[in-house]
């Protein structure tokens, strides 16, 4: 069965740097997500991308974060200045379609991102 | 976007079935059911959707009455391994809604031995 695939499985990075997670969707999928999901807490939308660009953020997916899909497998979140509070377990998801009946989102394994 | 309530946890004991509700008043005409399953440290695992009567895979059952105000997730004989966050979704196809839809606190099922 296809799967999303997101490496590393683990990052740990210092305050103030950059951190680009990495993931590859499921090939025929045209729509990609990034989550987050703070220890204990919540799975939160932060953006869904399309046709190469951004379709929705959430208010968490501010001027710190960026995505992109530099080729024709790989989609990618950047983070340019980490904070303490961008510890959390990120996870990218795609799907095949935005209908009704296609949209059912895969999730990958997820980047658990530490930051010190 | 409709509000989804769920009970916070449920305990089971294996080879029972398990029934979890979730109650979504304001659902819209076009709106679909969609529940997810998270393992801790994974992401979430879709399940099963619907948008009215009975639907089943092989995993569950979903369970939505006339009204869909609500729908009932129904595993059956649950195993130590359905101990997982049970998520309930309604929207216009999840992704539609994508940046203001977001999980909530889920169900969290505990089977036991």
């Amino acid at each position: 069965e296809p799967e999303v695939t997101q490496t590393p499985s683990h990052q740990v990075t210092q305050m103030g740097q950059e951190v680009i997670l990495r993931c590859v969707p499921i090939s025929n999928h045209l729509y990609f997500y990034w989550y987050r999901q703070i220890l204990g807490q919540k799975v939160e939308f932060l953006v869904s991308f399309y046709n190469n660009e951004i379709s929705e953020k959430s208010e968490i997916f501010d001027d710190q974060f960026s995505v992109e899909r530099p080729d024709g497998s790989n989609f990618t979140l950047k983070i340019r200045s980490t904070k303490l509070e961008d510890s959390a377990m990120y996870f990218c998801a795609s799907s095949e379609g935005w209908g009704l009946l296609t949209d059912t989102q895969y999730f990958g394994p997820g980047t658990r991102l530490t930051v010190l | 976007l409709a509000k989804t309530t769920q009970p916070i946890s449920m305990d089971s004991y294996e080879g029972q079935e398990v029934n979890i509700t979730c109650s979504h008043n304001n659902i819209a005409t076009n709106d679909y059911i969609t529940w997810y399953q998270q393992f801790p440290s994974q992401g979430p695992r879709f399940i099963i959707q619907g948008y009215k009567t009975k639907v089943t895979n092989e995993v569950a059952s979903l369970f939505i009455p006339a009204d869909r105000k609500s729908s009932t997730l129904s595993l059956p004989r649950v195993s130590l391994s359905d101990t997982a966050v049970y998520y309930c979704l309604v929207g216009l196809g999840w992704g539609t809604n994508a940046g203001k839809s977001t999980f909530g606190d889920g169900t969290t099922l505990t089977v036991k031995p």
